[in-house]
């Protein structure tokens, strides 16, 4: 059971826009630690996709976005392409546990 | 470019230890924290836990304190991930990555460690 929060898979046809949740508690997002996103396609290492909850590393699209509020945070993508079939976590700090990530997401573009 | 360059797979028997390297390149070695997280076939990530290669200091998440180890060799600008009394649910893939600014901005390609009698 992870300490983050998020639906264990989501779907969207190309184009479309999905969003998926991370949800924690007072003591990791609620307490102003920033929440980073990675993307992971199969049989292959993550990759840093949003940091510091809405900022993005060089060379990732603007299609993909990131928010928080409260205890929660949450990783949107827009136009959807078939390339963006993979699992996404969140990861965030926690003030007894250090270092805390999601269960993961897995995106299906149908 | 950054790399991490990790070593190669490793089949262990169980109550066995295994260390696995991380060798840094494309940047300056002792800039910055270099972390690991595991990943079970089909599971999430789970994070083992940090090292300083400026100081050596090291911190673990506490499900793995007093069975693992994380040290560095700046000469060749390298750190190690020792976990020992191996068992089955240890099976995984290794990763090291560098930290800035809280995030994982760059990774390892990954060991497989598999544990089996």
């Amino acid at each position: 059971q992870s300490v983050l929060t998020q639906p264990p898979s989501v779907s969207g046809a190309p184009g479309q826009r999905v969003s998926i949740s991370c949800t924690g508690s007072s003591s990791n997002i609620g307490a102003n630690y920033d929440v980073h996103w990675y993307q992971q396609l199969p049989g292959t290492a993550p990759k840093l996709l949003i940091y510091g909850n809405n900022k993005r590393p060089s060379g990732v699209p603007d299609r993909f976005s990131g928010s928080k509020s409260g205890t929660s945070a949450s990783l949107a993508i827009t136009g959807l392409q078939v390339d963006d079939e993979a699992d996404y976590y969140c990861q965030s700090q926690d003030n007894s546990l250090f270092v805390v990530f999601g269960g993961g997401t897995r995106l299906t573009v149908v | 470019q950054v790399q991490l360059v990790q070593s190669g797979p490793e089949v262990k028997k169980p109550g066995a230890s295994v260390k696995v390297s991380c060798k840094a390149s494309g940047y300056t070695f002792t800039s910055h924290d270099l972390n690991w997280v595991r990943q079970a076939t089909g599971q999430g990530l789970e994070w083992l836990g940090w090292v300083n290669p400026n100081s050596g200091n090291a911190g673990y998440a506490r499900k793995f304190q007093g069975r693992v180890t994380m040290t560095r060799d700046t000469s060749i600008t390298t750190v190690y991930m020792e976990l020992s009394s191996l068992r089955s649910e240890d099976t995984a893939v290794y990763y090291c990555a560098r930290k800035i600014d809280n995030a994982y901005d760059s990774w390892g390609q990954g060991t497989l460690v598999t544990v089996s009698s």
